[in-house]
Protein backbone atom coordinates (compact mmCIF):
# COMPACT_ATOMS: atom_id res chain seq x y z
CA UNK A 1 0.00 0.00 0.00
CA UNK A 2 0.80 3.49 -0.90
CA UNK A 3 -0.64 4.80 2.42
CA UNK A 4 -1.04 8.64 1.95
CA UNK A 5 0.76 10.49 -0.91
CA UNK A 6 0.71 14.22 -0.89
CA UNK A 7 2.38 16.25 -4.64
CA UNK A 8 3.47 18.38 -5.30
CA UNK A 9 7.15 17.65 -2.46
CA UNK A 10 8.29 21.45 -3.26
CA UNK A 11 6.62 24.21 -4.79
CA UNK A 12 7.58 28.02 -5.16
CA UNK A 13 4.99 30.35 -5.56
CA UNK A 14 4.60 33.98 -6.23
CA UNK A 15 2.18 36.29 -4.36
CA UNK A 16 -1.58 36.18 -5.31
CA UNK A 17 -1.00 33.31 -7.62
CA UNK A 18 -2.99 29.48 -6.76
CA UNK A 19 -2.70 26.58 -6.73
CA UNK A 20 -3.71 23.03 -5.47
CA UNK A 21 -2.04 20.45 -3.20
CA UNK A 22 -3.10 17.08 -3.68
CA UNK A 23 -3.74 14.75 -1.33
CA UNK A 24 -4.85 10.83 -1.54
CA UNK A 25 -4.84 7.74 0.56
CA UNK A 26 -5.46 3.85 -0.63
CA UNK A 27 -6.68 2.63 3.10
CA UNK A 28 -10.42 3.44 2.44
CA UNK A 29 -9.90 5.86 5.23
CA UNK A 30 -13.28 7.76 5.86
CA UNK A 31 -11.38 11.18 8.14
CA UNK A 32 -8.64 12.75 6.29
CA UNK A 33 -7.33 16.18 7.06
CA UNK A 34 -4.47 18.97 6.71
CA UNK A 35 -2.13 20.39 8.97
CA UNK A 36 0.66 22.84 8.31
CA UNK A 37 3.99 22.96 10.22
CA UNK A 38 6.17 26.18 10.95
CA UNK A 39 9.23 26.32 12.61
CA UNK A 40 7.82 26.47 16.79
CA UNK A 41 4.34 26.20 16.00
CA UNK A 42 3.80 22.74 16.26
CA UNK A 43 1.19 21.11 13.70
CA UNK A 44 -1.99 23.14 13.27
CA UNK A 45 -4.81 21.83 11.67
CA UNK A 46 -6.61 23.34 8.78
CA UNK A 47 -9.01 21.45 6.91
CA UNK A 48 -10.57 18.60 8.14
CA UNK A 49 -13.26 15.74 6.51
CA UNK A 50 -15.35 12.97 8.14
CA UNK A 51 -16.01 11.56 4.65
CA UNK A 52 -16.50 12.14 1.25
CA UNK A 53 -18.90 15.06 0.63
CA UNK A 54 -18.25 16.71 4.14
CA UNK A 55 -15.37 18.83 5.53
CA UNK A 56 -15.22 21.76 7.79
CA UNK A 57 -12.92 24.10 9.13
CA UNK A 58 -9.63 23.78 11.72
CA UNK A 59 -7.72 26.37 13.55
CA UNK A 60 -6.31 28.26 10.77
CA UNK A 61 -8.78 27.85 7.50
CA UNK A 62 -8.38 31.44 6.18
CA UNK A 63 -7.45 31.54 2.58
CA UNK A 64 -7.89 27.96 2.66
CA UNK A 65 -10.34 25.85 0.11
CA UNK A 66 -10.87 22.20 0.32
CA UNK A 67 -13.59 19.43 -0.97
CA UNK A 68 -13.61 15.94 -0.62
CA UNK A 69 -15.74 14.47 -3.87
CA UNK A 70 -14.29 10.63 -3.28
CA UNK A 71 -13.29 9.18 -0.23
CA UNK A 72 -9.46 8.38 -1.65
CA UNK A 73 -9.14 12.47 -2.56
CA UNK A 74 -8.90 15.48 -0.13
CA UNK A 75 -7.09 18.05 -2.13
CA UNK A 76 -6.83 21.84 -0.37
CA UNK A 77 -6.54 24.61 -2.79
CA UNK A 78 -4.73 28.37 -2.05
CA UNK A 79 -7.19 30.80 -3.44
CA UNK A 80 -4.41 33.56 -3.40
CA UNK A 81 -1.06 32.64 -2.01
CA UNK A 82 0.52 35.33 0.17
CA UNK A 83 4.01 35.17 2.07
CA UNK A 84 2.28 33.70 5.23
CA UNK A 85 1.46 30.47 3.95
CA UNK A 86 4.75 29.61 3.11
CA UNK A 87 4.98 26.76 5.24
CA UNK A 88 4.99 22.59 5.24
CA UNK A 89 1.56 20.77 4.58
CA UNK A 90 0.82 17.62 5.91
CA UNK A 91 -2.27 15.83 5.06
CA UNK A 92 -3.12 12.61 7.53
CA UNK A 93 -5.59 9.96 7.59
CA UNK A 94 -7.39 7.75 9.94
CA UNK A 95 -9.89 5.53 10.20
CA UNK A 96 -13.41 6.57 11.35
CA UNK A 97 -15.25 8.99 10.45
CA UNK A 98 -17.67 11.50 12.63
CA UNK A 99 -18.91 8.99 15.02
CA UNK A 100 -15.99 7.37 15.68
CA UNK A 101 -13.89 7.29 18.45
CA UNK A 102 -10.51 8.91 18.01
CA UNK A 103 -8.76 6.00 19.23
CA UNK A 104 -6.99 5.41 16.00
CA UNK A 105 -3.74 6.37 14.66
CA UNK A 106 -3.57 8.79 11.98
CA UNK A 107 -1.44 8.08 9.34
CA UNK A 108 0.32 11.15 7.39
CA UNK A 109 2.11 11.84 3.88
CA UNK A 110 5.66 13.21 3.52
CA UNK A 111 4.18 17.04 3.05
CA UNK A 112 4.74 19.87 0.59
CA UNK A 113 7.28 22.38 1.23
CA UNK A 114 5.60 25.38 0.24
CA UNK A 115 7.71 28.68 -0.27
CA UNK A 116 5.76 32.14 -1.60
CA UNK A 117 7.52 35.11 -2.71
CA UNK B 1 -5.51 27.06 21.34
CA UNK B 2 -6.03 23.58 22.13
CA UNK B 3 -2.40 23.06 21.55
CA UNK B 4 -0.37 21.06 23.75
CA UNK B 5 3.54 21.57 24.86
CA UNK B 6 6.52 19.71 24.74
CA UNK B 7 9.48 19.82 27.13
CA UNK B 8 12.26 19.94 26.49
CA UNK B 9 12.26 21.64 22.88
CA UNK B 10 15.96 20.16 22.55
CA UNK B 11 17.43 16.82 24.28
CA UNK B 12 20.68 15.89 23.30
CA UNK B 13 22.23 12.41 24.76
CA UNK B 14 24.93 9.53 24.41
CA UNK B 15 23.74 7.03 22.63
CA UNK B 16 22.82 3.92 25.29
CA UNK B 17 20.88 6.51 27.68
CA UNK B 18 17.30 7.24 28.12
CA UNK B 19 15.87 9.89 26.80
CA UNK B 20 12.68 11.75 28.78
CA UNK B 21 9.88 13.62 26.55
CA UNK B 22 7.18 15.78 28.90
CA UNK B 23 3.98 17.26 27.03
CA UNK B 24 1.22 19.05 28.77
CA UNK B 25 -1.72 19.63 27.73
CA UNK B 26 -5.27 22.32 28.53
CA UNK B 27 -8.03 20.36 27.83
CA UNK B 28 -10.06 16.79 28.55
CA UNK B 29 -9.20 14.20 26.06
CA UNK B 30 -10.39 10.92 25.16
CA UNK B 31 -6.84 9.80 24.18
CA UNK B 32 -2.84 10.76 23.62
CA UNK B 33 -0.85 9.57 21.12
CA UNK B 34 3.04 10.61 20.37
CA UNK B 35 3.92 10.58 16.66
CA UNK B 36 7.46 10.64 15.82
CA UNK B 37 8.98 13.00 13.15
CA UNK B 38 12.32 12.37 10.99
CA UNK B 39 13.97 15.07 9.22
CA UNK B 40 11.98 15.82 6.24
CA UNK B 41 9.35 13.19 6.36
CA UNK B 42 5.76 12.92 7.71
CA UNK B 43 4.82 12.07 11.41
CA UNK B 44 4.65 8.68 12.18
CA UNK B 45 2.51 7.24 14.64
CA UNK B 46 4.63 5.28 17.99
CA UNK B 47 1.63 4.83 20.67
CA UNK B 48 -1.80 5.87 21.86
CA UNK B 49 -2.62 5.72 25.86
CA UNK B 50 -6.31 6.50 26.65
CA UNK B 51 -7.35 8.87 29.25
CA UNK B 52 -7.88 6.11 31.71
CA UNK B 53 -4.89 4.25 31.22
CA UNK B 54 -1.59 5.49 33.87
CA UNK B 55 1.36 3.55 31.72
CA UNK B 56 1.86 1.74 28.28
CA UNK B 57 4.97 0.32 27.30
CA UNK B 58 5.57 -0.60 23.61
CA UNK B 59 9.32 -2.49 22.86
CA UNK B 60 11.68 0.49 24.25
CA UNK B 61 8.70 2.91 24.60
CA UNK B 62 7.12 4.04 27.75
CA UNK B 63 4.57 6.40 27.76
CA UNK B 64 2.57 7.67 31.35
CA UNK B 65 -0.78 9.73 31.48
CA UNK B 66 -1.59 11.70 34.34
CA UNK B 67 -5.37 13.61 33.75
CA UNK B 68 -5.15 15.29 36.54
CA UNK B 69 -2.08 17.34 35.89
CA UNK B 70 -3.22 16.95 32.31
CA UNK B 71 0.74 15.75 31.47
CA UNK B 72 2.17 12.61 29.51
CA UNK B 73 5.76 11.96 29.29
CA UNK B 74 7.12 9.50 26.54
CA UNK B 75 10.76 7.50 27.89
CA UNK B 76 12.81 6.28 25.23
CA UNK B 77 15.08 3.44 27.23
CA UNK B 78 18.56 2.32 25.07
CA UNK B 79 18.52 4.91 23.01
CA UNK B 80 20.07 4.45 19.40
CA UNK B 81 21.37 7.12 16.67
CA UNK B 82 18.57 6.23 14.81
CA UNK B 83 16.17 7.49 17.74
CA UNK B 84 17.06 10.93 16.42
CA UNK B 85 14.07 12.97 15.26
CA UNK B 86 11.26 15.12 16.25
CA UNK B 87 8.83 13.78 18.93
CA UNK B 88 5.15 14.95 19.31
CA UNK B 89 2.79 14.37 21.31
CA UNK B 90 -0.66 15.04 20.09
CA UNK B 91 -4.43 15.17 21.96
CA UNK B 92 -7.82 14.74 20.47
CA UNK B 93 -10.80 17.56 21.09
CA UNK B 94 -13.11 15.24 22.71
CA UNK B 95 -15.76 16.98 20.83
CA UNK B 96 -17.04 16.58 17.43
CA UNK B 97 -14.85 14.79 14.71
CA UNK B 98 -12.51 14.07 17.66
CA UNK B 99 -9.71 16.25 15.76
CA UNK B 100 -5.89 15.45 16.77
CA UNK B 101 -3.89 18.81 18.02
CA UNK B 102 -0.32 18.63 18.35
CA UNK B 103 1.89 20.03 20.42
CA UNK B 104 5.39 22.06 19.75
CA UNK B 105 7.79 19.04 19.62
CA UNK B 106 10.63 17.74 21.22
CA UNK B 107 13.66 17.46 18.72
CA UNK B 108 15.97 14.34 19.93
CA UNK B 109 19.46 14.22 19.04
CA UNK B 110 21.40 10.65 19.98
CA UNK B 111 25.22 11.16 19.65
CA UNK B 112 26.57 7.85 18.86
Amino acid sequence: NAGVTQTPKFQVLKTGQSMTLQCAQDMNHEYMSWYRQDPGMGLRLIHYSVGAGITDQGEVPNGYNVSRSTTEDFPLRLLSAAPSQTSVYFCASRRGGATFNSNQPQHFGDGTRLSIL
Amino acid sequence: SQQGEEDPQALSIQEGENATMNCSYKTSINNLQWYRQNSGRGLVHLILIRSNEREKHSGRLRVTLDTSKKSSSLLITASRAADTASYFCATDARTGANNLFFGTGTRLTVIP
